[in-house]
């Protein structure tokens, strides 16, 4: 049973546009959400993280939203740059000692020129 | 100040032998993560190891995998008598914290099962 669903599975957009990537998950004992970026060969880099606790995070042209309710959030990526293309994955940590990471299946982003 | 350092790169086994994976964490880090990755896939949790101690095996398949973390040297994750199926990327990560935030990983061993 997969926790975090992440969508859409690839994404493509011009240099400046803004891609959006979403998850959601089922589980609501997770109490940190971060999301990493992967290129080719290399392994996952975390990006920025958000509690459950702040609805919006920015970090630089990064920003996380949240939305508790819904169990959903994303990650919007602002003037987006070819040097951006990679695969982002989102994931969620569960609570009360254990601390893996649950992950979603990634999202693979081409900003083209 | 070196990054997670995994070795081999990749690593070439025919089924049945044994497959050794190492991963020296960040200087200053006691906490290591083994996941699995493959390929369209998120990665998997295997393992969460403190220095001489498995604090959460869960992920890991009961027979043929095992990993450990000792006092000195690099946490090891063995699997024997690999099988086509074992062939995806292995990710270590570590973390100065329990907390599990704040993962830095390394670039991973690419296994190939023939």
């Amino acid at each position: 049973q997969q926790q975090v669903k992440q969508s859409p599975q690839s994404l493509i957009v011009q240099k400046g546009g803004i891609p959006i990537i979403n998850c959601a998950y089922e589980n609501t004992a997770f109490d940190y959400f971060p999301w990493y970026q992967q290129f080719p060969g290399k392994g996952p880099a975390l990006l920025i993280a958000i509690r459950p606790d702040v609805s919006e995070k920015k970090e630089g042209r990064f920003t996380i939203s949240f939305n508790k309710s819904a169990k959903q959030f994303s990650l919007h990526i602002m003037d987006s740059q070819p040097g951006d293309s990679a695969t982002y994955f989102c994931a969620a940590r569960g609570q009360g000692g254990s601390e893996k990471l649950v992950f979603g299946k990634g999202t693979k982003l081409t900003v083209n020129p | 100040n070196a990054g997670v350092m995994q070795n081999p790169r990749h690593l070439v086994r025919r089924r049945g032998q044994e497959a050794r994976l190492r991963c020296s964490p960040m200087k200053g880090h006691s906490h290591v993560y083994w996941y699995r990755q493959l390929p369209e896939e998120g990665l998997k949790f295997m393992v969460y190891l403190q220095k001489e101690n498995i604090i959460d095996e869960s992920g890991m398949p009961k027979e043929r995998f095992s990993a450990e973390f000792p006092k000195e040297g690099p946490s090891i994750l063995r699997i024997q008598q690999v099988v086509r199926g074992d062939s995806a990327a292995y990710f270590c990560a570590s973390s100065p914290t329990r907390a599990g935030e704040k993962l830095f990983f390394g670039s991973g061993t690419q296994l190939s099962v023939l």
